[in-house]
C-alpha cells in the first residue's frame, strides 16, 4: 500500500516568516494530494490541494508544489500569522480514493 | 463544501460496552468513510461505509469490532464493540465531494476506562 512520509514533525517559526513542509510517497499511481489543518478538538480541515497533472497551486498565502519525478509535494505558507498555529497532515490517493495521511507537524507561530 | 455533523461530539465509557457513532451530511454523497486517529497521531482508515450493501473494511479492521452501517446517501453510524482502553480514540467520518476532495465532520471523541 501507501507509505507517506512528513517531515519536521514539529515547526516554530516567528510571526511574519515562511513555513515549509515536505512529504515523500512509495506509490507511483498516488495522483491527488490534499492538505489538511487540524485545530485542537476540531476535524482536519481541507485548505489545499494538488492533483498530478499541476506543478504548483496557490490560495493566498498557502502553495502546494508536487514533483512527480522525485515523489515528493510540499506545502508552503508566507507570511504566517498566529491562526497558523495547527497540526498540518498532507496525505495521497490513487484512483481508489482512499487516502493514506503523513504522520503530521505540529506548527507553531511565535507572536 | 459538505457539512458533516457527528454525535456524540465526546464520550467517557467502560471496557466492555459498544457506542455508536451517527454520522449525517447536509446533501447526498456516494462514498462515506470512517477514519480513527489515535491520541497524537494520524488518520487511519477503518472502512468504506457503502450504501445499500456491506462495509469494506481494511486491513487490521473486522466487521465484528467495527460494525457499520449506511441505510441511505446522508447517513452512517459506527459501532465500537466490546470496548478496551485501547479503542480511546477521535472517530471521524468523511464524505467523498466532487473532483476526489474529502471534507471530514468534527470528530467523536472517545475515553474508555
Amino acid at each position: 500500500g501507501e507509505n507517506v512520509e512528513q517531515h519536521p514533525s514539529t515547526l516554530s517559526v516567528q510571526e511574519g516568516d515562511s513555513a515549509v513542509i515536505k512529504c515523500t510517497y512509495s506509490d507511483s499511481a498516488s495522483n491527488y494530494f490534499p492538505w489538511y489543518k487540524q485545530e485542537l478538538g476540531k476535524g482536519p480541515q481541507l485548505i489545499i490541494d494538488i492533483r498530478s497533472n499541476v506543478g504548483e497551486k496557490k490560495d493566498q498565502r498557502i502553495a502546494v508544489t508536487l514533483n512527480k519525478t522525485a515523489k515528493h509535494f510540499s506545502l508552503h505558507i508566507t507570511e504566517t500569522q498566529p491562526e497558523d498555529s495547527a497540526v498540518y497532515f498532507c496525505a495521497a490517493s490513487s484512483n481508489d480514493y482512499k487516502l493514506s495521511f503523513g504522520a503530521g507537524t505540529t506548527v507553531t507561530v511565535r507572536a | 463544501s459538505a457539512v458533516i455533523s457527528q454525535k456524540p461530539s465526546r464520550d467517557i465509557c467502560q471496557r466492555g460496552t459498544s457506542l455508536t457513532i451517527q454520522c449525517q451530511v447536509d446533501s447526498q454523497v456516494t462514498m462515506m468513510f470512517w477514519y480513527r486517529q489515535q491520541p497524537g497521531q494520524s488518520l487511519t482508515l477503518i472502512a468504506t461505509a457503502n450504501q445499500g450493501s456491506e462495509a469494506t473494511y481494511e486491513s487490521g479492521f473486522v466487521i465484528d469490532k467495527f460494525p457499520i452501517s449506511r441505510p441511505n446517501l446522508t447517513f452512517s453510524t459506527l459501532t465500537v464493540s466490546n470496548m478496551s482502553p485501547e479503542d480511546s480514540s477521535i472517530y471521524l467520518c468523511s464524505v467523498e465531494a466532487p473532483r476526489r476532495t474529502q471534507y471530514f465532520g468534527p470528530g467523536t471523541r472517545l475515553l474508555v476506562l
